[in-house]
């Protein structure tokens, strides 16, 4: 298993256009996370999902943005008519087991531009 | 309100030396774990460290070190024998045992070091 992997790595889109990443967690991690970064800014908590249930999601994550984890291993994130303002890094990281004291794994995330 | 403050925006640090990197942070929730990351340009984020707001002692992992002092909120990173793969930023973060598992982060410190 070489880590957590996202795909693209770079997506560059114009306003309105939707768009979807893809995570791929470790595997037989039940914990993933989304989070965005923007620049010079750290991490900011999107949702969560303990298998591919969704259990907790941000008040910074709209109705155009919204995760999946059917059964419970990759992860897609959609945007829908992206704005300027959802240009960003975003980020997929994963854990195992239940604790909340379990260190996440990163991948190296999605830039998204949008022009 | 859950918040983690981070008010060192840059760090410059010789090689061989010690620095510390400072954290603060708020939380309402008697139980809580408290992380470091580094994030080098390449934009993964590596976990560096672990502190459980009940653990005794100060966390360390190899040069990394967690002063850990509850009673002022605090969770400074103190890397010792610096090297040139140090630099890069380093994030502060916190995820609360109740409510879930949304993890906070801090602004970041990005650190310099010099030959």
């Amino acid at each position: 298993d070489t880590g957590v992997s996202q795909d693209p790595r770079h997506k560059i889109t114009k306003r309105g256009q939707n768009v979807t990443f893809r995570c791929d967690p470790i595997s037989e991690h039940n914990r993933l996370y989304w989070y965005r970064q923007t620049l010079g800014q750290g991490p900011e908590f999107l949702t969560y999902f303990q298998n591919e249930a969704q259990l907790e999601k941000s008040r910074l994550l709209s109705d155009r943005f919204s995760a999946e984890r059917p059964k419970g291993s990759f992860s897609t994130l959609e945007i829908q008519r992206t704005e300027q303002g959802d240009s960003a890094m975003y980020l997929c990281a994963s854990s195992f087991g239940t604790a909340p004291n379990t260190e996440a794994f990163f991948g190296q995330g999605t830039r998204l531009t949008v022009v | 309100a859950q918040k983690i403050t981070q008010t060192q925006p840059g760090m410059f640090v010789q090689e061989k030396e010690a620095v510390t990197l400072d954290c603060t942070y708020d939380t309402s929730d008697p139980s809580y774990g408290l992380f470091w990351y580094k994030q080098p340009s390449s934009g993964e984020m590596i976990f560096l460290i672990y502190q459980g707001s009940y653990d005794q002692q100060n966390a360390t992992e190899g040069r990394y070190s967690l002063n850990f002092q509850k009673a002022r909120k605090s969770a400074n990173l103190v890397i010792s024998a610096s090297q040139l793969g140090d630099s890069a930023m380093y994030f502060c973060a916190m995820t609360p045992y109740t409510g879930g598992f949304k993890t906070i982060f801090g602004a970041g410190t990005r650190l310099f070091v010099k030959a």
